[in-house]
């Protein structure tokens, strides 16, 4: 059983370019959440997500920045026209709906850096 | 401050030797959950202590708890030099977002060879 896909691992774009990471939860997990970590920071809480539906996008930040998990295909976090403090590595985690309270499986991330 | 504070912020110590991490956390708790993080790599999750528990072991690993101080301890006993890795602390509140992980900021545990 495959664990959390990430993709890519690292992604380099220009300030003003948008930036698209890609998050496929382990197979029976329908519950997916993306993570940001600051260098040096622990992770935050970005937004929380089911098929097709956001449940709790608090963590996300107003503008630039949107999250899908469509019925077909992997979890997308979107961020549009990128500045250098979106720099950070953005981890996507899952879990069973059984599960909702307890353990999130955590993908390798993904490394974005904005010059 | 921040929820799920961990300290010490860096521990150095030798093989064979145990870590004590410690964790600090502000809000009532459904569960507190330890992860750790290899340089560079993804969280790999060790250990839950739901709120209603005070210990919990683990092969190496044990976890205590006390609700009445907010905080949290991990120790890690008989280190080994592949122990070597960023330990974060994360809660799940015990309130209406039971599904969202607080981390720390974490420990990052050198163990020397």
């Amino acid at each position: 059983n495959a664990g959390v896909m990430q993709n890519p691992r690292h992604l380099v774009r220009r300030r003003g370019q948008e930036a698209r990471l890609r998050c496929s939860p382990m197979k029976g997990h329908s519950h997916v959440y993306w993570y940001r970590q600051l260098p040096e920071e622990g992770l935050k809480f970005m937004v929380y997500l089911q098929k097709e539906n956001i449940i709790d996008e608090s963590g996300m930040p107003k503008e630039r920045f949107s999250a899908e998990f469509p019925k077909e295909g992997p979890s997308i976090l979107r961020i549009q026209q990128v500045v250098r403090g979106d720099s950070a590595a953005y981890f996507c985690a899952s879990s069973p709906q059984w599960a909702v309270s307890y353990e999130q499986y955590f993908g390798p991330g993904t490394r974005l850096t904005v010059t | 401050s921040q929820q799920g504070e961990e300290d010490p912020q860096a521990l150095s110590i030798q093989e064979g030797e145990n870590a004590t991490m410690n964790c600090s956390y502000k809000t009532s708790i459904n569960n507190l959950q330890w992860y750790r993080q290899n340089s560079g790599r993804g969280l790999v999750h060790l250990i839950l202590i739901r709120s209603n528990e005070r210990e919990k072991h683990s092969g190496r690993l044990r976890v205590t708890l006390d609700t009445s101080k907010k905080s949290s301890s991990l120790l890690i006993t008989a280190s080994r030099a592949a122990d070597t890795a960023s330990y974060f602390c994360a809660t799940i509140d015990s309130g209406g977002s039971n599904y969202k992980l607080t981390f720390g900021k974490g420990t990052l545990l050198t163990v020397n060879p």
